[in-house]
């Protein structure tokens, strides 16, 4: 079974603050995919990374791929109160096209 | 804008009734997935649906069943709900193109079996 495992599970931070969260696998996964899903909606897709390496920017987010392809990282710059949300990593269960989620990490950004 | 719509947003339902979640997306896509979230737990894969009248047991497909008809209509039956499937489901489309095609969601039902 193909897990993923997000860390940390939740932060709170200040408006400005930086933050890293991780997404790490002990499987390899072809590409994952990071997901913010806010208070009673449901997950929207923010980035996809597909190469070992591979380093994504989203206006004040930055996503990277590991080069093994096993884990994936989403750094934000300054964060304003609109990133509070959960951030949810998933991969590709290997032959469907099906995802496999990660834990989650609830951000909470106060003013 | 791909829309998946949900049929209820809150659900209240007493153990040992059948329950029925339905969605409906309108972008002609092949894919259809229900996801039951819990905390800690993160997304958990239920069932899916690749075509009309086919079906795929997820990591947690015990005690559900679903129906796909239509296309655009992907249905999520709880035989005889039970206290441990209160949760909120979520129910996702996506085109058929392979590993990277990423998931639409509905804004979820979220339901309570007393």
């Amino acid at each position: 079974t193909q897990l993923l495992e997000q860390s940390p599970q939740f932060l709170s931070i200040q408006e400005g603050e930086n933050l890293t969260v991780y997404c790490n696998s002990s499987s390899v996964f072809s590409s994952l995919q990071w997901y913010r899903q806010e208070p009673g909606e449901g997950p929207v897709l923010l980035v996809t990374v597909v190469t070992g390496g591979e380093v994504k920017k989203l206006k004040r987010l930055t996503f990277q791929f590991g080069d093994a392809r096993k884990d994936s990282s989403l750094h934000i710059t300054a964060a304003q109160p609109g990133d509070t949300g959960l951030y949810l990593c998933a991969g590709p269960h290997t032959g469907f096209q099906k995802l496999v989620f990660g834990t989650g990490t609830r951000l909470l950004v106060s003013p | 804008d791909v829309k998946v719509t949900q049929s209820s947003r809150y659900l209240v339902k007493r153990t040992g009734e059948k329950v029925f979640l339905e969605c409906v997306q309108d972008m002609d896509h092949e894919n259809m997935f229900w996801y039951r979230q819990d905390p800690g737990l993160g997304l958990r894969l239920i069932y899916f649906s690749y075509d009309v009248k086919m079906k795929e047991k997820g990591d947690i497909p015990e005690g559900y069943s679903v129906s796909r008809e239509k296309k655009e209509r992907f249905s999520l039956i709880l035989e005889s709900a039970s206290t441990n499937q209160t949760s909120m489901y979520l129910c996702a489309s996506s085109l058929s193109q392979g590993d990277n095609s990423p998931l639409h969601f509905g804004n979820g039902t979220r339901l309570t079996v007393t």
